[in-house]
């Protein structure tokens, strides 16, 4: 069965932090996807990677960087935490052919205080 | 550019009646169009995919969906409706002459099935 899980459920950060959400996936995918969801903008792509070391901006990376280290794990790091960046982040993974969906894990609501 | 838009924040219908949850696109090239779905405090699960053949395409849960090229339309339908699909509702698209393996989200859909 497939499987995306994240590192937290819910976290809560102060302005300035640095936050890290790892994400794992054990189905050997290379795409791997970080979205932020907020009410009424739908999913945000945030970053993605199409293999292992390799990344691409997506709609919205101002404020995130991003690690792919490892084929199955993929992080999203937040230098310092804005309060702008509370949010549901999702991440996702899907394999290589463009006509596969993606396969998402549970969300981390994060909090920025 | 690319873009999906679903045009109903929220959709409300009774129990056993059916159900339509709309989504329009814009792409330059055929679309790859996916449905997700979304129940609360939970990640998005795939519902179903039009890549290309049969305009009519079923998925989970006894859903199904419409590809409309003329009206540039993939609205999600079931005939007749749960309490339990009370959720919410994401259309997306790929751009097939785009060879990068983003979706592009709409902003979601409320559905509220009422018993």
């Amino acid at each position: 069965d497939v499987k995306v899980t994240q590192s937290s459920r819910y976290l809560v950060k102060r302005t300035g932090e640095k936050v890290f959400l790892e994400c794992v996936q054990d189905m050997d995918h290379e795409n791997m996807f970080w979205y932020r969801q907020d009410p009424g903008l739908g999913l945000r792509l945030i970053y993605f990677s199409y293999d292992v070391k390799m990344k691409e901006k997506g709609d919205i990376p101002e404020g995130y960087s991003v690690s792919r280290e490892k084929k199955e794990r993929f992080s999203l790091i937040l230098e310092s935490a804005s309060t702008n960046q509370t949010s549901m982040y999702l991440c996702a993974s899907a394999p290589k052919a463009s006509y596969n969906e993606q396969f998402f894990g549970p969300g981390t609501r994060l909090t920025v205080l | 550019a690319q873009s999906v838009a679903q045009p109903e924040d929220q959709v409300n219908v009774a129990e056993g009646n059916p159900l339509t949850v709309k989504c329009t696109y814009s792409v330059s090239g055929n679309p790859y169009l996916f449905w997700y779905v979304q129940y609360p405090n939970r990640g998005l699960q795939f519902l179903l995919k039009y890549i290309t053949g049969d305009n009519l395409v079923k998925g989970s849960y006894g859903f199904e969906a419409e590809f409309n090229k003329s009206q540039t339309s993939f609205h999600l339908k079931k005939p007749s409706a749960l309490v339990s699909d009370s959720a919410l509702y994401f259309c997306a698209v790929r751009d097939m002459v785009d060879s990068s393996y983003k979706l592009i989200f709409g902003s979601g859909t409320r559905l509220l099935v009422r018993p």
